[in-house]
């Protein structure tokens, strides 16, 4: 069941440069996409969520972008600092349900100083 | 700010073993799941529970699992005969659902060691 992936399995970047992290998925039935930060031994953390009446949502240095057409949402770091290196992953969800989330493989983040 | 709590952080047991994982979700959300993720794989979803009764449970969540809410704080998943392949890291989860977003909230985890 790869109804949501991620193809990238890690990524490099210096600090102080945009992090771009990719999401593609398959369901046309989510309605709600979200990424999450995780730490090793830690649970999942929450960064930033959009809906999919929305193509671009933004917090701070957190931008999330939508494209519906393409089935595929980003998730954009500026500027990158080294404690942003963890693991992201993308989610997804649709409102009707029960809130189920379908994750992503997930995409290491290594942000160098 | 809340927090969602798992016990314990990491339990060992042996094949065939009960186990009960507990989690206290956030004080004022209705939602709460369970998750878990085998090493190197993806978190995947097993249990949604809301007004005391499951209302989705995945392929995963066979009759050797279970949920239960025994009072107004925690919130538990037993595992009644373990097997090798259920070690993993354990996802307790909460969330409000207030529209119009529907993050959910992770506990820690507990590693799940089956032996």
């Amino acid at each position: 069941d790869q109804q949501v992936k991620q193809n990238s399995p890690s990524l490099s970047v210096q600090e102080g440069r945009i992090s771009i992290l990719n999401c593609d998925y398959t369901n046309s039935m989510f309605d709600y996409f979200l990424w999450y930060k995780k730490y090793p031994a830690e649970g999942p953390t929450f960064l930033i969520s959009i809906s999919s009446i929305k193509d671009k949502n933004e917090d701070g240095r957190f931008t999330v972008f939508l494209n519906k057409s393409a089935k595929h949402l980003s998730l954009h770091i500026v500027p990158s600092q080294p404690g942003d290196s963890a693991v992201y992953f993308c989610a997804a969800s649709y409102s009707s349900n029960t809130g189920k989330l379908i994750f992503g493989q997930g995409t290491t983040l290594q942000v160098k100083p | 700010e809340p927090e969602v709590t798992q016990t314990p952080s990491h339990q060992v047991t042996q094949m065939g073993q009960e186990v009960i994982l507990r989690c206290v979700p956030i004080s004022n959300h209705l939602y709460f799941y369970w998750y878990r993720q085998i090493l190197g794989q993806k978190v995947e979803f097993l249990v949604s529970f809301y007004n005391n009764e499951i209302s989705e449970k995945s392929e995963i969540f066979d009759d050797q699992f279970s949920v239960e809410r025994p009072d107004g704080s925690n919130f538990t998943l037993k595992i009644r005969s373990t097997k090798l392949e259920d070690s993993a890291m354990y996802f307790c989860a909460s969330s409000s659902r207030d529209r119009p977003t529907y993050e959910q909230y992770f506990g820690p985890g507990t590693r799940l060691t089956v032996t």
